[in-house]
């Protein structure tokens, strides 16, 4: 979606390195998401944003929301090869549905 | 945790037969259901919002008459995919949302359908 502008498109890294992708809206945020996929498998769901400045952690995993509710990053630190895979930030744009961005593929350099 | 199953994991058509995809929630009731469409190497589309009882809102350039859409109750959503052609071949996923979810908007996505027409 144009709404929903995601970078960069793919990244390659070596394994322990530190990496960021970005999520930018045109929009204010009502909800921010962000997904792992596998090509050809479902969702995994890491983490959902809502309050402006939210910042959550899962394991290696930090994800931040921006006090406008405009832009959040992903941060990934010492990755391992199982961060492999495909990233997508989902919006909640209209209070009503989800939008995707089109996603980054990280690889992982062993 | 809230589980969304879909049914076929992955279909084999050929043109001009239709096929249906199921997508059930297995642990709730969701009064809404997302269908969304992913082409290889690029990011999930959505197509259409499934609310029960009702009839489904297609996004913009996605046919209803092509993709028929059936939210028949609370836990369970259809996608048919009428007349099938090559070219929409694609992987289906499906999205579920609590309506007795705590969560703002939260929505549990399927394992995603794969299908394939020859």
């Amino acid at each position: 979606s144009q709404e929903l502008e995601q970078s960069p498109q793919s990244l390659i890294v070596q394994e322990g390195k530190n990496l960021t992708i970005n999520c930018t809206s045109s929009k204010t945020l009502y909800g921010l998401y962000w997904y792992k996929q596998k090509y050809g498998e479902g969702l995994i769901f890491l983490m959902m944003l809502q309050k402006g400045g939210e910042e959550k952690s899962h394991e290696k995993i930090t994800a931040k929301l921006d006090e406008k509710k405009q832009q959040s990053s992903l941060h990934i630190t010492a990755s391992q090869p199982s961060h492999a895979g495909i990233y997508l930030c989902g919006a909640d744009l209209t209070d009503d549905k989800i939008i995707f961005g089109k996603g980054t593929r990280l690889h992982i350099l062993p | 945790g809230a589980v969304v199953s879909q049914h076929p994991s992955w279909v084999i058509c050929k043109s001009g037969t239709s096929v249906k995809i199921e997508c059930r929630s297995l642990d709730f009731q969701a009064t809404t259901m997302f269908w969304y469409r992913q082409f290889p190497k690029q990011s999930l589309m959505l197509m259409a919002t499934s609310n029960e009882g009702s009839k489904a809102t297609y996004e913009q350039g996605v046919e209803k008459d092509k993709f028929l859409i059936n939210h028949a109750s609370l836990t369970l959503s259809t996608l048919t995919v009428t007349s099938a052609h090559p070219e929409d071949s694609s992987f289906y996923i499906c999205s579920a949302r609590s309506s007795g979810s705590s969560s703002y908007n939260e929505q549990f996505f399927g394992p995603g359908t794969r299908l394939t027409v020859l």
